[in-house]
């Protein structure tokens, strides 16, 4: 199986601050590397997939980028919708498989 | 709009079957992939495997021998059967489409369903 490793497991930031969540994996997923956020008692939504490729309607501000194994989640100007738990996933071999999550507090 | 709904009993025996069945509304069930992943209290999501319009599935090693997904195209549903649980399998379960347009990211879930298992 992949492994996924994300860094760091939780942080603090403010409202207007840049972010940057960190996903490695264990072995090459070329570009096959999808974030997510999920919100306290929700299903995840997808943000990102294939790397940087925004789904629609996922405001601007979030953006991915890497290739191989590790790759890179970057949230502008932070705002307060976007205190939730980041994963990332591997769709590239199965079992496809997922970080642990990143949590965005608000410091 | 693509919409995802589990449904299934809350509550299962340990060695017994966890059955849960989604269904899907507002699109097509062709060419996609259609997947199980759950999450345990605290924990990261695991995916549980897929199966395709088409019938084709393929499962988690880690769940071993335990799961069957299976499809109904005429009702738009299909179903997780996972076998002799224990209370390790105690989790949220979420069904979710996944698309190769998308590289296979999850881009449709349904609300997910907490399955507790205890005696």
């Amino acid at each position: 199986d992949i492994q996924m490793t994300q860094s760091p497991s939780s942080l603090s930031a403010s409202v207007g601050d840049r972010v940057t969540i960190t996903c490695r994996a264990s072995q090459s997923v070329s570009r096959y590397l999808n974030w997510y956020q999920q919100k306290p008692g929700k299903a995840p939504k997808l943000l990102i997939y294939g790397t940087s490729s925004l789904l629609s309607g996922v405001p601007s501000r979030f953006s991915g980028s890497g290739s191989g194994t590790d790759f890179t989640l970057t949230i502008n100007s932070l705002q307060p919708e976007d205190f939730a738990t980041y994963y990332c996933q591997q769709s590239y071999n199965t079992p496809w498989t997922f970080g642990q999550g990143t949590t965005v507090e608000i410091k | 709009q693509v919409q995802l709904q589990e449904s299934g009993p809350g509550l299962v025996k340990p060695s017994q079957t966890l059955s849960l069945t989604c269904t899907v509304s507002g699109g097509s069930i062709s060419n996609y992939y259609w997947s199980w992943i759950r999450q345990p209290p605290g924990k990261r999501l695991e995916w549980i495997g897929y199966i395709y319009y088409t019938g084709d599935t393929n499962y988690n090693p880690s769940l071993k021998n335990r799961v069957t997904i299976s499809v109904d195209t005429s009702k738009t549903q299909f179903s997780l059967k996972l076998t002799s649980v224990t209370a390790a399998d105690t989790a949220v379960y979420y069904c979710a489409r996944a698309s190769g347009d998308s590289t296979l990211g999850f881009d449709y879930w349904g609300q997910g369903t907490l399955v507790t298992v205890s005696s």
